[in-house]
């Protein structure tokens, strides 16, 4: 079983939409969640971060995790074509060194 | 906004040469990491660095791989004869410490090995 499981998609929705993005994992000592996202061959830029189970909003973005579980969430509202991109869920242990573990990204298209 | 910046954005080199690839974590950072990503694949672990010294790598980071901080500001990693294999966009991230967890990375260098 991997460490982290992510469909890798790709997902199309057109403007406007409701988008969700999923991750489950298999290692409940993971205790930080984030979700990158990274355009073709450019580096991940951080969207969001949680430690804990619940929702976190930031703008059109809302981040909901479920450690009972082992299920992560993203949600994208009022989806924009800006928005295209690969979405990459991220986890790590609560420890010093804290080596982040990727999903395989999402691949998302929002059309005009 | 602070940003990790990473050099070059590209580098070819030919099998069985050495390699340094170059960061600047954002100033203040204490954790510093290297990630690679091979295309078309996830981003994988390499290394971890705080304090000056390595605190955890990957099965990825054998002998052939190093990494130094070698003024306070710059954070290399060095590939010490490269193979095929090591073809890869090599990305650098720093966290700031304490109970900041999340990590920020810079743009990533190609590196192609021919």
């Amino acid at each position: 079983q991997k460490e982290v499981e992510q469909d890798p998609g790709p997902l199309s929705v057109p403007e406007g939409a409701i988008v969700s993005l999923n991750c489950t994992y298999s290692n409940s000592a993971f205790q930080y969640f984030m979700w990158y996202r990274q355009y073709s061959r450019k580096g991940p830029e951080l969207l969001m971060y949680t430690y804990s189970s619940g929702n976190k909003e930031d703008g059109r973005f809302t981040a909901q995790v479920d450690k009972s579980s082992k299920y992560i969430s993203l949600f994208i509202r009022d989806s924009q074509p800006s928005d295209s991109a690969t979405y990459l869920c991220a986890m790590s242990l609560y420890s010093s060194a804290s080596k982040i573990i990727f999903g395989s990204g999402t691949r998302l298209s929002i059309r005009p | 906004e602070p940003e990790v910046t990473q050099t070059p954005s590209h580098q070819v080199t030919q099998m069985g040469q050495e390699v340094i690839l170059r960061c600047v974590p954002i100033s203040n950072h204490l954790y510093f990491y290297w990630y690679r990503q091979i295309l078309g694949q996830k981003v994988e672990f390499l290394v971890s660095f705080y304090n000056n010294e390595i605190s955890e790598k990957s099965e990825i980071f054998d002998d052939q791989f190093s990494v130094e901080r070698p003024d306070g500001s710059n954070f290399t990693l060095k590939i010490r004869s490269t193979k095929l294999e090591d073809s890869a966009m090599y990305f650098c991230a720093s966290r700031g410490g304490g109970s900041s967890y999340e990590q920020y990375f810079g743009p990533g260098t190609r590196l192609t090995v021919t």
